[in-house]
This record gives structure tokens, sequence and C-alpha cells, in this order.
């Protein structure tokens, strides 16, 4: 079975600065997907950005990028110009092909990121 | 498109009672998904359906809950005879067709008090 780490249950950055956010994985899977969703007081789970396993280009959206190293299987999320809106609850999932799963999410335990003004 | 609706966004209840949750998909989404979660964790993956084939539980649904999705549009969630431990976040999402690819788009989500 698939596990997601997030060993940072939280995290802060000053306004206008930049912030990373730290996620592991362990599959066996060669190919997937990783995504970084966001959840803020108001409770709805919102997609960040996400990532192919098979590409190895590093996502990007915006303010939002990631770094995606497969073999060490690790998929971190920089925040840049941190923005008072960006203060959340932040998780990093994955995602296997495989239809005997679903294609469900497994999450992390979160990262709770606040934004200093 | 107006996203994924939950109903009710706030349920108390007394221990032993039953209550139900209704969620909306996006039109057209033929899958759908619950997730169950508690304060400072991450969502955890109950159940899915494929239009309105259950396809897959969760060990972590016992026997008190049971989910529909009757006719491959909104689904329901019941939980019979209430525990504390019960109490969480209840969150739908739905997502189209059966590409991992394709985005999961969740719900405000229904939070349940069980007292």
């Amino acid at each position: 079975a698939q596990t997601v780490t997030q060993s940072q249950p939280e995290m802060s950055v000053q306004e206008a600065e930049t912030v990373t956010l730290s996620c592991t994985y362990d599959t066996s899977e060669s190919d997937y997907y990783l995504f970084w969703y966001k959840q803020p007081p108001s409770r709805q789970m919102i997609l960040v950005i996400r990532q192919e396993a098979y590409k190895q280009q590093n996502a990007t959206e915006n303010r939002f990028s990631v770094n995606f190293q497969k073999a060490a299987k690790s998929f971190s999320l920089k925040i840049s110009d941190s923005q008072l809106g960006d203060a959340a609850m932040y998780f990093c999932a994955y995602r296997s092909p495989r239809e005997t799963s679903g294609s469900r999410l497994t999450f992390g335990e979160g990262t709770q990121l606040t934004v200093n003004p | 498109d107006t996203g994924v609706s939950q109903d009710p966004r706030h349920k108390i209840t007394k221990r032993g009672q039953n209550v139900t949750f209704r969620c909306d998909p996006i039109s057209e989404h033929n899958r759908l998904y619950w997730y169950r979660q508690t304060l400072g964790q991450g969502p955890e993956f109950l159940t899915y359906f494929q239009n309105e084939a259950q396809l897959e539980k969760s060990r972590l649904l016992s026997d008190r809950f049971s989910a529909e999705r009757p006719k491959g549009s909104f689904s329901t969630l019941e939980i019979q005879r209430t525990e504390q431990g019960d109490s969480a976040m209840y969150l739908c999402a739905s997502s189209l067709g059966q590409a991992s690819g394709n985005t999961i788009y969740f719900g405000e989500g229904s939070w349940l008090t069980v007292v």
C-alpha cells in the first residue's frame, strides 16, 4: 500500500517570502500522480498543483512549483511571494493509476501554513 | 458547473441516532468518493462509486455505514447507531472518467458531532 508522509505539522512564512513544504511517499509503482491540495478554514479542499510521475519536468502553477525527485520519492511544494490568502492546511496526495484502487487519493497528515504580515 | 455540494454542512446528533448525508457531484462526473477527515489529519478513503455501482469499500466503513448512489447522480452516506468516534468531517468528491490523471473535486464537507 502506498503511504504519504508530511514531516512538518506546521510552517510559517513572512508575507512576500518563499516557503517550501516537504512530502515523501512510498510506492512500488512506477507510474502515478502526485498532488498538493489546499484546505483553508472554509474546509473545501482545493487542488493547487499536480505532477505526473512520468514527466521529468517539475510542474509550475503561477507562484506554486514543485520539486519532484522520483528516485528519492520526494515531492515538495514551493510557494513564492507568499500571500495572506495562502494560509491554510496543505495536503500532499498520491494517486495510483491502477483501476483496482479506484484511482483514490492517499493523503499525508498535512502541514498547517501560517503567513505573517 | 456548481461544484460538489454536500448537505447538511453541520450535524449534531445524540449517540445512537442515525444520520444521513447527501452529496451532489459535479454534473456528468461518473466517479464519486466519500472520505472521512478528523481534526489535524488528512482525509481517509471510505468508498467510491462508478456511476451507480459501489466498487470499493474501505475497512474503515463498518457495518453501521452504508452508502448509495441509486441513479448514478447524487449519493447518500448513512451512519446508523452513531458513536462518538464517528465525529468527523465527511467529504464527498467527484471526478470525470476513469483516467487517474483526472482531477478529483471536493465538496465543502459535512461536519458530524456525536454527543
